[in-house]
């Protein structure tokens, strides 16, 4: 089990669609992460959020948008993806003296 | 940010100790060295972090010698449940404080009976 909550698990999706991915914690973590994983490769930061502000964009396309509205919850908005975005997609939250807790991510295929 | 190097794969069988090295030339003197476990179809799990000399915690221990330029992850005893990659990071400040975490290449350990 993880503390932190994503959802959905997996997700298929066409490239004219909009979707989001959700990502929820309650351990009153006040950093929360984006990472992206394709296969056999290690995780790639997207975007951090601290105390609910963005506060690092790893120069990641505008077809992603991430939001955070307080800060226990994080999304992450998809909108015109290629199909080279499919990937696990994973949300982490730590304090910021602590380790990243990791979801077990959302496998988003884009057809 | 520090580039970190490992192995890219490793066998060993169960029991047995396993060392796994991580080279990072050009660590700078705020960095912490993490170690994370990743599992298929799961997020990395934190291991065990450290600045200098020896850490130990119930899983792991972590080497780190005077001139922090690499770092061993002891993994006493292996199972087969410890098959998993293993990915060694370097970031600024403990826990790297809410900032960047990048993760370098990591290790495919494979535990056989």
């Amino acid at each position: 089990d993880t503390e932190v909550t994503q959802t959905p698990k997996h997700l298929v999706m066409g490239m004219t669609n909009k979707k989001s991915l959700k990502c929820e914690q309650h351990m009153g973590h006040r950093a929360m992460y984006w990472y992206k994983q394709k296969a056999k490769k290690p995780p790639e930061l997207m975007f951090v959020y601290s105390y609910e502000k963005l506060s690092i964009n790893e120069s990641v396309p505008s077809r992603f948008s991430p939001e955070c509205p307080n800060s226990s919850l994080l999304n992450l908005h998809l909108h015109a993806l290629q199909p080279e975005d499919s990937a696990l997609y994973l949300c982490a939250s730590s304090q910021l003296d602590s380790p990243l807790h990791f979801g077990n991510g959302t496998r988003l295929t884009v057809t | 940010l520090a580039k970190t190097t490992q192995p890219i794969s490793m066998d060993s069988y169960e029991g047995q100790e396993v060392n796994i090295t991580c080279s990072h030339n050009n660590i700078a003197t705020n960095d912490y060295i993490t170690w994370y476990q990743q599992f298929p179809s799961q997020g990395p799990r934190f291991i065990i972090q450290g600045y200098k000399t020896k850490v130990t915690n119930e899983v792991a221990s972590l080497f780190i010698p005077a001139d922090r330029k690499s770092s061993t992850l002891s993994l006493p005893r292996v199972s087969l449940s410890d098959t998993a990659v293993y990915y060694c990071l370097v970031g600024d400040g403990p826990y790297n404080q809410g900032g960047k975490l990048i993760f370098g290449q990591g290790t495919e350990l494979s535990v056989k009976p």
